[in-house]
């Protein structure tokens, strides 16, 4: 079973920042907290991922609280191809099979024109 | 650009035949890759890590004889659906991690007819 749960879905207008929260809250403290994003009919992709400090990158914001029991990914200014579907997913740094990602449904952000 | 490169990106086959999927790391070696399937409005769902130069593990309840995995090279791992039926229609996608980064190929959409 997937470590996290997310709204189902959320709506966002163009250009306004989108908010999207996520509730790990049995996270260990070697598993970091990764953030991928599906558009329909396509293989997921990667957005950002951090530990506990906050993290920018050019497509994301994300915030974790100081407990590290949820974070939430901002979209600073939502665009139309930003439509997907978004997962939030805990997982361990290092090589091998206890890496493996366990999905949970994801949150479908659909932004509105 | 694509870090991993997945063909086809659709096929349909009849019914009994057997399918390949290919999955191609790019400009790096990959010693484990990850093979997902994904079934219309549901989450990703692991079925088996592919280990270069050694066997698969599969996830339960996913058939090993039915569901041939072969990585012989740092490269590529292939996913061979044998006898395929129409309930193994689905969209089935790979995926690499380079570094701490888990990087997915544009899957594959299968349709058994």
């Amino acid at each position: 079973d997937a470590k996290t749960t997310q709204p189902t879905s959320m709506d966002c207008a163009e250009g306004r920042a989108a908010n999207l929260p996520c509730n790990h809250s049995t996270i260990s403290g070697n598993e970091y907290v990764y953030w991928y994003r599906q558009i329909h009919s396509q293989g997921p992709q990667y957005i950002i991922h951090g530990l506990k400090n906050n993290e920018t990158n050019e497509m994301a914001s994300l915030i974790i609280t100081e407990d590290r029991k949820s974070s939430t990914l901002i979209l600073p200014h939502a665009t139309l191809r930003d439509t997907a579907v978004y997962y939030c997913i805990v997982r361990p740094r290092g090589a091998g099979n206890n890496r493996k990602l366990i999905w949970g449904l994801g949150t479908s952000l659909a932004v509105n024109p | 650009g694509a870090v991993v490169s997945q063909h086809p990106s659709r096929v349909i086959c009849k019914s009994g035949t057997s399918v390949k999927i290919e999955c191609r790391s790019l400009d790096f070696q990959a010693t484990t890759m990850f093979w997902y399937r994904q079934f219309p409005k549901q989450s990703l769902m692991l079925m088996a890590t592919s280990n270069e130069g050694s066997k698969a593990t599969y996830e339960q309840g996913v058939e090993k004889d039915k569901f041939l995995i072969n990585h012989a090279s740092l490269t590529l791992s292939t996913l061979t659906v044998t006898s395929a039926h129409p309930e193994d229609s689905s969209f089935y996608i790979c995926s690499a991690d380079r570094g701490s980064e888990a990087f997915f190929g544009q899957g594959t959409r299968l349709t058994v007819v």
